[in-house]
């Protein structure tokens, strides 16, 4: 079984300003891990995945998310956030072998200008 | 925009009605996934339809069912309503992992209020 925490419920950060999502995960497997966007009304779209290789990964909009294996984390940075980044952003982990994934709660970014 | 498509947009259904939710998958995708999303929280993995086989389910009770044709588009079929079944939910089409395709295509999502 596998379970994903994410520390922050919201972060509000302003405009311009670098930002960090915080996700820990558990499992009793080897891992892909993933972080999803949804604005509001909308479904999800994917962000950036981890399925092997090198631990710092680039995704789509400017974001990036380094893989930790010790500390079992994969932490989604910005060095500069717009308005437009605001909304709620989900990690997720599925095993290698199947393809359920398993959602943590979410975190809301809010970015003020 | 994925090539996910969900039907219908919004629903309304009193408590103890039956409700059928449709998905078309992406193309070339075999793979259906269906989640509920609370308000307010992450998605929860309901079931999930690989070549119109169910391929792994969720903590969910037998009434929430599916299927999934031989177009590789699904259905979710949900009995016996209860309010808190109110959420909005979720399509996810993926490819044939042996082949090692690993993204899922999220649609857009049906919101279903009981009432």
């Amino acid at each position: 079984a596998q379970s994903v925490t994410q520390l922050d419920s919201q972060v509000p950060v302003f405009e311009e300003a670098p930002v960090e999502l915080r996700c820990n995960y558990s499992s009793s497997v080897s891992v892909y891990l993933f972080w999803y966007v949804q604005y509001p009304n909308q479904g999800l779209q994917l962000l950036l995945k981890y399925l092997s290789g090198s631990t710092l990964v680039k995704g789509i909009n400017g974001f990036e998310a380094e893989f930790n294996k010790s500390q079992t984390s994969f932490h989604l940075r910005k060095p500069s956030v717009h308005i437009s980044d605001t909304a709620e952003y989900f990690c997720a982990v599925s095993g290698t072998g199947r393809r359920a994934l398993t959602f943590g709660s979410g975190t809301r970014l809010q970015v003020q200008p | 925009e994925t090539g996910v498509t969900q039907s219908p947009t919004h629903l309304i259904k009193t408590r103890g009605q039956q409700v059928t939710l449709r998905c078309s998958s992406q193309s070339g995708h075999n793979t259906v996934s269906w989640y509920q999303q609370a308000l307010g929280q992450g998605p929860q993995f309901i079931f999930q339809y690989y070549r119109e086989e169910e391929n792994g389910r969720g903590n969910f009770p037998p009434r929430f069912s599916g299927l999934q044709f031989p177009n590789y588009s699904s259905e979710l079929n949900v009995n016996a309503l209860e309010l808190d079944d109110s959420a909005l939910y979720l399509c996810a089409s993926s490819g044939n992992s042996l082949q090692g395709e690993t993204e899922a295509f999220f649609g857009q999502g049906t919101r279903l209020t009981v009432v």
